[in-house]
């Protein structure tokens, strides 16, 4: 299995609630990475989990909250956002030490 | 925080023509990668080039490796209206984290 999956594939929120986007790859990879991405921009890394361990928070607000609960699983919990963290939110998934990263398709997310 | 730029932002062709994208990087970096993001979607690899290389093909895809101007360039052979995307370099250096280009979206015209 050479997939990563997200879900959901959209997701409308507004400014108040709580929200999860899930990630999860059957890979065995030890490294798993949030990005974020603007409309005609590149991804930007928020997280990166190696062995299940935040290893990497790229000084990403509070109101995103990474979570990992075990080797397959990676959760980004939502909660307090605002309209300009509308964005496609990308997961990915490696072997690590810069290696090839493994993407799924993204959650398209809006804040209303 | 971005590490590649990349030119041009924007390239269109006709299918059956070659399309060149080039990315330079500022720091040094253990290899650079080539990824491909159709609309809206997630990004897919096309190849890695190690640090210590100067080029590799992969099918119809050529890439170079000059880390003396730390750049690189990707080269898409007989294009087809499938290849139609934006193309992405990726340069890793720290442990794990992986900063991409600006990116350039190719429009392959049939």
């Amino acid at each position: 299995d050479t997939e990563v999956t997200q879900t959901p594939k959209h997701l409308v929120m507004g400014m108040t609630n709580k929200k999860s986007l899930k990630c999860e790859q059957h890979m065995g990879h030890r490294a798993m990475y949030w990005y974020k991405q603007k409309a005609k921009k590149p991804p930007e890394l928020m997280f990166v989990y190696s062995y299940e361990k935040l290893s990497i928070n790229e000084s990403v607000p509070s109101r995103f909250s990474p979570e990992c609960p075990n080797s397959s699983l990676l959760n980004l919990h939502l909660h307090a956002l605002q309209p300009e963290d509308s964005a496609l939110y990308l997961c990915a998934s490696g072997s690590g030490e810069r290696g090839t990263q493994y993407f799924g398709p993204g959650t398209r997310l809006t804040v209303l | 925080s971005q590490q590649g730029e990349e030119d041009p932002q924007a390239l269109s062709i006709q299918e059956g023509e070659n399309a060149t994208m080039n990315c330079s990087y500022k720091t040094s970096i253990n290899n650079l990668q080539w990824y491909r993001q159709n609309s809206g979607r997630g990004l897919v690899h096309l190849i890695l080039i190690r640090s210590n290389e100067r080029e590799k093909h992969s099918g119809r895809l050529r890439v170079t490796l000059d880390t003396s101007k730390k750049s690189s360039s990707l080269l898409i052979t007989a294009s087809r209206a499938a290849d139609t995307a934006s193309y992405f370099c990726a340069t890793g250096y720290e442990f794990d984290d992986m900063r991409f280009g600006a990116g350039t979206r190719l429009t392959v015209k049939p």
